[in-house]
């Protein structure tokens, strides 16, 4: 069954807590992108990966890492430096082959700081 | 810097009547622009794209667009709303084959009976 998977739906983290989100995807598509969605903020873009072991900074990196060892996997680090790590995460995929290629997204894991 | 401005946060329509949402954005290149919808408590969808072939694109569920570029923008619209249509949309923009796509920041649709 392809897709994306997005593991696990519910995270909580204490304070000072380093959490690690999960996203792979058996879709065979070399670019993965994270984004995270706030009420009323639409879904902000954190970090962007087109290749293996390369990856970019989006609109709101700070407090958070990432790492693309596989073609399959772009974890997503939410480091005790995020002060305000609370929202829904969404990871997504496309072929990264030309700019308007749609977006395919997991079904998300929901932050929640304890 | 490539940028999308959602101009209402909430509309509401009655079952029935014409839909607008708007949609400007902010680019030194041609881009390449998207409409998502997110159902309640599901995930996102594309409903169409603009991608330089044609200004007027028609999308999933008689969804339409049209591209204006001395007006930047890329309002969506649909004849006639059912109820079916209430969710989020999301208008996207990617610019200079960067495939970095920037989000909106939402129009929430309520359909009222």
């Amino acid at each position: 069954d392809g897709g994306i998977t997005q593991s696990p739906k519910y995270l909580f983290r204490k304070e000072g807590q380093n959490v690690t989100l999960s996203c792979e995807q058996n879709l065979n598509h070399d670019a993965m992108y994270w984004y995270r969605q706030d009420p009323g903020q639409g879904l902000r873009l954190i970090y962007y990966s087109q290749i293996v072991n390369d990856f970019q900074k989006g609109d709101i990196a700070e407090g958070y890492s990432v790492s693309r060892e596989k073609k399959e996997s772009f974890p997503l680090t939410v480091t005790s430096a995020q002060k305000n790590p609370t929202a829904f995460y969404l990871c997504a995929t496309n072929r990264g082959r030309k700019p308007d290629e749609k977006l395919f997204f997991g079904s998300g894991t929901q932050l929640s700081v304890l | 810097a490539q940028s999308v401005t959602q101009l209402d946060s909430h509309v509401s329509v009655s079952e029935g009547t014409p839909v607008l949402l708007r949609c400007n954005y902010s680019s030194s290149y041609s881009p390449s622009l998207f409409w998502y919808v997110q159902h309640p408590n599901k995930g996102l969808q594309l409903l169409l794209k603009y991608t330089s072939a044609a200004t007027l694109v028609k999308g999933i569920n008689g969804f339409e667009a049209e591209f204006k570029k001395s007006e930047t923008s890329f309002h969506l619209t649909k004849p006639s709303a059912h109820m079916s249509d209430a969710a989020e949309y999301f208008c996207v923009v990617e610019t200079s084959g960067t495939y970095k796509y920037i989000f909106g920041t939402g129009t929430r649709l309520k359909v009222l009976a």
